[in-house]
């Protein structure tokens, strides 16, 4: 299984500032027969589903705000928020879909500082 | 606007079979390219990935759960279930269904269920 380790495990940040989240795949998901990396970022709030924000690595879904982004290749990654809204409080996930199973970090929660 | 919905009994006796059931609506689970998967959540914990099928009836299960895993489908009700023998106090979780894709490879998982506690206990 490709292990995904996320970091920190939780920050705090002020209202406007940036936070960014690690992750870190313990091998490639990077597909060279069409260059993408097969990994995505989620959002979770409290007692609802994961929200899918980010996938290929890069490509915003449809209806996130583009505050979002998300870089990275190979086995490191950035999930960025720009300037963070008092919504944007939750704990995100990322994960891999290069191979089966399809794993996630272990998520980071942000928080208002 | 796709939608899915979990079912099933909140509440499972030890070495009992955990039972639940995703009903897809507003698209028909025939859909080709398209996988529906389960997906579940520990009180408190990060997502595991349970198993997937195809409206065919192909199946990938999480090695670690496989030997205890069936999930089947009916494209004639629009919905896919799962079935988890021997249960213990460690299967409680919050069990979410989604879709996802596989082609040559998995895609992210667009659309998830509101998710079902499922506890097991005597």
């Amino acid at each position: 299984d490709i292990v995904m380790t996320q970091s920190p495990d939780s920050l705090a940040v002020s209202l406007g500032e940036r936070a960014t989240i690690n992750c870190k795949s313990s091998q490639s998901v990077l597909y060279n027969s069409n260059n993408e990396n097969y990994l995505a970022w989620y959002q979770q709030k409290p007692g609802q589903p994961p929200k899918l924000l980010i996938y290929w690595a890069s490509t915003r879904e449809s209806g996130v705000p583009d505050r979002f982004s998300g870089s990275g290749s190979g086995t490191d990654f950035t999930l960025t928020i720009s300037s963070l809204q008092a919504e944007d409080v939750a704990v995100y996930y990322c994960q891999q879909y290069y191979s089966t199973p399809p794993t996630f970090g272990g998520g980071t929660k942000v928080e208002i500082k | 606007q796709l939608q899915l919905q979990e079912s099933g009994p909140g509440l499972v006796k030890p070495s009992e079979t955990l039972s639940l059931t995703c009903t897809v609506s507003g698209a028909s689970i025939s859909s080709s390219s398209y996988y529906w998967g389960w997906i579940r959540q520990p009180p408190g914990k990060g997502l595991e990935w349970i198993g997937s099928i195809y409206y065919s009836g192909s199946t990938y299960c999480n090695p670690s759960l496989k030997s205890r895993v069936t999930i089947s489908v009916d494209a004639s009700k629009n919905q896919f279930s799962l079935r988890l023998s021997s249960v213990t106090a460690a299967d409680t979780a919050v069990y979410y269904c989604a879709r996802h894709r596989y082609g040559s490879r998995w895609s992210a998982f667009d659309y998830w269920g509101q998710g079902t506690l499922v506890t097991v206990s005597s």
